[in-house]
């Protein structure tokens, strides 16, 4: 799996958007990427995935440059409940065995009032 | 979507107590399921990998005969922590795919963890 670099923290204004950038140089044809979050004390939450189009569901968009080299997560309207560790995991599933993530240190993103 | 549930939440018992955790799919069969642990402060690490009906893969540096697997069902797996000791304390979290639906890119979903502390 190709490897992932994140800055390792960020602040977002309340109300305002968070734009959350993810580098994968070295990203393969076949693999997507992955975007979780962890709040504090939980489990990591499934946030969105693709492979080169732009995404959007209903807690995101992830928009993945044309080379597919880095992407950016974006929440439109953050709130205070955002806060929380970010990750992006670049992954191409085999099946079984070989379908554990491997997480990076993520990155911090702190809302602010 | 699909749900992970892990029970329970948190433990607290005395050193040499083996401990139980249990993660279950709940609206979707799961032939394969992870356990990851994570320390304070840290990231997530990939513990093993849990297969139904037979034997789990262990990563690297993880006792196999410390941290027992069993996956009897299609939708659950339990990971128990034999004679647990204060290095054991740590957040585990299971995970599950699920299978169904085209293009094999199906996300994975995350039980809310275990916290066990081992006095």
């Amino acid at each position: 799996d190709a490897k992932t670099t994140q800055p390792p923290s960020m602040d977002c204004a309340e109300g305002r958007a968070a734009n959350l950038p993810c580098n994968h140089s070295t990203i393969s044809g076949n693999e997507y990427v992955y975007w979780y979050r962890q709040i504090h004390s939980q489990g990591p939450q499934y946030i969105i995935h693709g492979l080169k189009n732009n995404e959007t569901n209903e807690m995101a968009s992830l928009i993945i440059t044309e080379d597919r080299k880095s992407s950016t997560l974006i929440l439109p309207h953050a709130t205070l409940r955002d806060t929380a560790v970010y990750y992006c995991i670049v992954k191409m599933y085999s099946g079984g065995g070989a379908d554990g993530l491997t997480f990076g240190k993520g990155t911090h993103l702190i809302i602010q009032p | 979507g699909a749900v992970v549930s892990q029970h329970p939440s948190r433990v607290i018992c005395k050193s040499g107590t083996s401990v139980k955790i249990e993660c279950r799919s709940l609206d979707f069969q799961a032939t394969t399921m992870f356990w990851y642990r994570q320390f304070p402060k840290q990231s997530l690490m990939l513990m093993a990998t849990s297969n139904e009906g037979s034997k789990a893969t262990y990563e690297q540096g993880v006792e196999k005969d410390k941290f027992l697997i069993n996956h009897a069902s299609l939708t659950l797996s339990t990971l128990t922590v034999t004679s647990a000791h204060p290095e054991d304390s740590s957040f585990y979290i299971c995970s599950a795919r699920d299978y169904r639906g085209a293009g094999g890119n199906q996300p994975q979903h995350f039980g809310d963890g275990t916290r066990l502390s081992i006095l």
